[in-house]
Parts: C-alpha cells; sequence; structure tokens
C-alpha cells in the first residue's frame, strides 16, 4: 500500500512569508497528525484530526498556524506569517480507525522548512 | 505531565558489537511505549511497542525493548548492530488523556562503524 504522501520536501521562505504543506494520509485512515521537528527535538504534536474533525490542537500556535483537513482525506498545514523560529521539519502521520491498530501510527517523508 | 528522556545525545558503535539505548519516561500510570527509528530524508519507522503484559517486548529489525516499571525505563537493545542501523531512534510514551497523542524524547543518533 502507497505510504503517507507529503509536499513539498523542502521550502525556503523569508519570515514575515507564508506557507502552505500538504499532506495525503494512507487509504483508510481515519486520524491524521501533523508534527514539529525542530532540530535537534524530538517530533511534537501540533494537531490531530479524526476524519475532519480536530481532536487535538492544544500545541498549534492559533495567531500563526492553520490546519484543516476537507473532506476527511487530504490535509493542509498553513503558516502566515512565518517566523525564523518555525524553521523545522514538519511531519504528517495517518493511523486506521480506532479499534484497528492502537497508536500505530504511520509517518510521512516530512517537509523541511528554513525561514530566512 | 508525561514526559520522555533520552539521556544519550549520540551513541558510536562497532559494526557487530551490542548496542543499548537508553529511555526514561514520567507517567501517572501504565504507560504506552514505542520505539521509533528515522533515518536520513526519511519519516519515522515503528520498532516496537509496549501496552500490557510480558515486559521484553520483540520488534522488527531484530531491535528488542525492556520495560522495567521500577525504573521507569523502556530500554532498546539489539545483540549485534549492522551498518544500515546508524539512525536516529526516539522513544515515545502515549499521553495520559490522548493516547493517540506521542510525547518524544530528544532522539538518540546511532553512528556505526565497519
Amino acid at each position: 500500500e502507497a505510504g503517507v504522501a507529503q509536499s513539498p520536501r523542502y521550502k525556503i521562505i523569508e519570515k514575515r512569508q507564508s506557507v502552505a504543506f500538504w499532506c495525503n494520509p494512507i487509504s483508510g485512515h481515519a486520524t491524521l497528525y501533523w508534527y514539529q521537528q525542530i532540530l535537534g527535538q524530538g517530533p511534537k504534536l501540533l494537531i490531530q484530526f479524526q476524519n475532519n474533525g480536530v481532536v487535538d490542537d492544544s500545541q498549534l500556535p492559533k495567531d500563526r498556524f492553520s490546519a484543516e483537513r476537507l473532506k476527511g482525506v487530504d490535509s493542509t498545514l498553513k503558516i502566515q506569517p512565518a517566523k525564523l523560529e518555525d524553521s523545522a521539519v514538519y511531519l504528517c502521520a495517518s493511523s486506521p480507525p480506532p479499534g484497528t491498530g492502537l497508536n500505530e501510527q504511520y509517518f510521512g517523508p516530512g517537509t523541511r522548512l528554513t525561514v530566512t | 505531565a508525561q514526559s520522555v528522556t533520552q539521556p544519550d545525545i549520540h551513541i558510536t558503535v562497532s559494526e557487530g558489537a551490542s548496542l543499548e539505548l537508553r529511555c526514561n519516561y514520567s507517567y501517572g500510570a501504565t504507560p504506552y511505549l514505542f520505539w521509533y527509528v528515522q533515518s536520513p530524508g526519511q519519516g519515522l519507522q515503528l520498532l516496537l511497542k509496549y501496552f500490557s503484559g510480558d515486559t521484553l517486548v520483540q520488534g522488527i529489525k531484530g531491535f528488542e525493548a525492556e520495560f522495567k516499571r521500577s525504573q521507569s525505563s523502556f530500554n532498546l537493545r539489539k545483540p549485534s548492530v549492522h551498518w544500515s542501523d546508524a539512525a536516529e531512534y526516539f522513544c515515545a510514551v502515549a499521553g495520559y488523556y490522548n493516547t493517540d497523542k506521542l510525547i518524544f524524547g530528544t532522539g538518540t543518533r546511532l553512528q556505526v562503524f565497519p
């Protein structure tokens, strides 16, 4: 089966610009996650969707970050305006519906964002 | 609050040597624990997980981990390391109120010399 797809793989922008990342989860996976991984740190959950509803966005900086999952499949994460400290790898993950594979998250390759 | 500590930032071993990567957690109940591996330019791959039962867990690629409640540890081991094991390894614990939320440690980078 195809894995989690993300694009673009790399992005360089200047501070105060906006940027968007796209994620296509594994087919049939109901839950989708966006993580931020800053260099030298472990991934940190930004937002979790169950189908097209938000389950957890407690660590999402809502003044500049937004995410949506239209139709419960693909998802987009946006940053507007970007700051230098947003430089990181943004990972998308998906997991099967509840009861079919507890906590097994499948990760995409990530988008490396550099803000200059 | 839940947290994970990986005390070793960087470990270097010779190919064929044994390996142990340390992980300590902070959690208020029986935790769900995970080890992930991240190769350069790739996403994270699940090596193994512990939910309950046998405290010695077998994973993929010849890895195993042992849950020790008394030491709040979940160390990852491999008896003989291969050059292809060079990567970054992350220990994670599931959140207390949201068990789908993974809380990761800072990772251990493994370098393997021939």
